[in-house]
């Protein structure tokens, strides 16, 4: 069965410190992953997705994502947190015209 | 650059009552979705629409809802007799420029509120 966990329910980084955002899946077919920030009370926004070829991806906002097909896994990372980056982070996995499947998403506290 | 639009950006109704929620999606996509986001949970799966005609549906989606493309334009949701677990945020996506990326480009969300 399609899903997608994401094992953090909340983090809380200091203002320039790395981030890492775990998120694994289990999909049938060849997956095509994405990630997808939420600020409070907006729509979602696409950040970074991965269909095939080179497994590092970048994205906007200075986040890039590392998918590893041995371990399913497909982490959000980011260097340098800033403050603008507190929001829910939500992991998916789907195909073309096809539903996409979300993790239950990672909240990102960062304190100055 | 493009975006998918969606109205009203709150809906309040009573139990029982029928509900419309609007969507623009991005011109020339041709693949359409709706999904929910209850308060809390992560955003789940209603319906893909593809070709005037439902693609996929889930569970969730049962004989209250429906879905209508009624012009080249607007994408609409429809629940009949709305509950109070209804209630939610309802995100409309486009997706698929022919032989485009696959990537589903989300509305901002219409908040419905049955009361």
């Amino acid at each position: 069965a399609q899903s997608v966990t994401q094992p953090d329910i909340h983090i809380t980084v200091s203002e320039g410190a790395s981030l890492e955002l775990r998120c694994n899946y289990s999909y049938g077919a060849t997956p095509y992953l994405f990630w997808y920030v939420q600020s409070p009370g907006q729509g979602l926004q696409l950040l970074l997705k991965y269909f095939s070829g080179d497994t590092l991806v970048q994205g906007i906002k200075g986040f890039e994502a590392e998918f590893k097909r041995s371990q399913s896994s497909f982490n959000l990372r980011k260097p340098s947190v800033h403050w603008s980056d507190a929001a829910e982070y939500f992991c998916a996995v789907g195909a073309r015209g096809n539903q996409f499947y979300f993790g239950t998403g990672t909240s990102l506290t960062v304190i100055p | 650059e493009p975006e998918v639009t969606q109205t009203p950006s709150h809906q309040v109704t009573q139990m029982g009552q029928e509900v419309i929620l609007r969507c623009v999606p991005i011109s020339n996509h041709l693949y359409f979705y709706w999904y929910r986001q209850i308060l809390g949970q992560k955003v789940e799966f209603l319906v893909s629409f593809y070709n005037n005609e439902i693609s996929e549906k889930s569970e969730i989606f049962d004989d209250q809802f429906s879905v209508e493309r009624p012009d080249g334009s607007n994408f609409t949701l429809k629940i009949r007799s709305t509950k109070l677990e209804d209630s939610a945020m309802y995100f409309c996506a486009s997706s698929g420029l022919a032989g485009g990326p696959y990537e589903q480009y989300f509305g901002p969300g219409t908040r419905l509120t049955v009361t």
